[in-house]
């Protein structure tokens, strides 16, 4: 089964600050990648989705690499401000199942 | 245009009875899902469908748990003989094809007493 880590947990940093969050899998079998942010209350919001031939996305402030090999990617936000505040989580897609395996999330707190 | 519908949006159950969670997807995706999430946990995966028929319900975890999409847009979570286990936000997605984002709804959050 496919397990799906995400490190830190939480964080704390500034406004304006870059950052990275990262996001590890067992199986490099993948078909894609996503990355949802959460609010509280609130459904997940899709950000930015890779595909498994495609070495990263960009979107705005934010860019998503993958590294299939190492079943890794990362999730950069450049200038990071407090709307940025929520849960961060990404999502692995096993090849050809439709099936979603979710990380735990990042919960990031972007003080003004 | 329209997202992602779910309602109701809360439910509060006494253990043992029957609910019924409705998920209304966007118009034109064929591809929906029902995913379950727990506090400070990631969507765990219950079921996807692909136009009408159920395609994996690997991650129903009891024969309690029952899903239909009768005619290939709104589908509907049943689960019968509800446990306070079965507390948790209960979140649907539904998406274009593989290839596309899902879109989430805001969830029902069930409670069961």
């Amino acid at each position: 089964k496919q397990e799906v880590t995400q490190i830190p947990a939480a964080l704390s940093v500034p406004e304006g600050e870059n950052l990275v969050l990262n996001c590890s899998f067992t199986d490099s079998a993948i078909y894609n990648l996503q990355w949802f942010r959460q609010d509280p209350g609130k459904g997940l919001t899709s950000l930015l989705l890779i595909q498994s031939s495609q070495r990263e996305q960009t979107s705005g402030r934010l860019n998503a690499s993958l590294d299939k090999s190492s079943g890794r990617s990362t999730l950069y936000i450049a200038a990071s401000q407090p709307g940025d505040s929520a849960t961060y989580l990404c999502a692995v897609e096993h090849d050809n199942f439709n099936k979603f395996y979710f990380g735990s999330g990042t919960k990031l707190n972007v003080k003004p | 245009g329209a997202g992602v519908s779910q309602t109701p949006s809360n439910k509060v159950t006494e253990k043992g009875k029957y609910v019924e969670l409705r998920c209304d997807p966007i118009s034109g995706h064929t591809a929906l899902y029902w995913y379950r999430q727990s506090l400070g946990q990631g969507p765990e995966f219950l079921i996807y469908f692909q136009g009408t028929g159920a395609a994996d319900d690997s991650g129903l975890p009891n024969d309690r748990f029952f899903a239909v999409r009768p005619e290939g847009s709104v589908s509907t979570l049943k689960i019968q003989r509800t446990e306070r286990g079965d507390s948790a936000v209960y979140l649907c997605a539904s998406s274009l094809n593989q290839n596309s984002p899902l879109h989430f709804g805001n969830g029902t959050r069930l409670t069961v007493t």
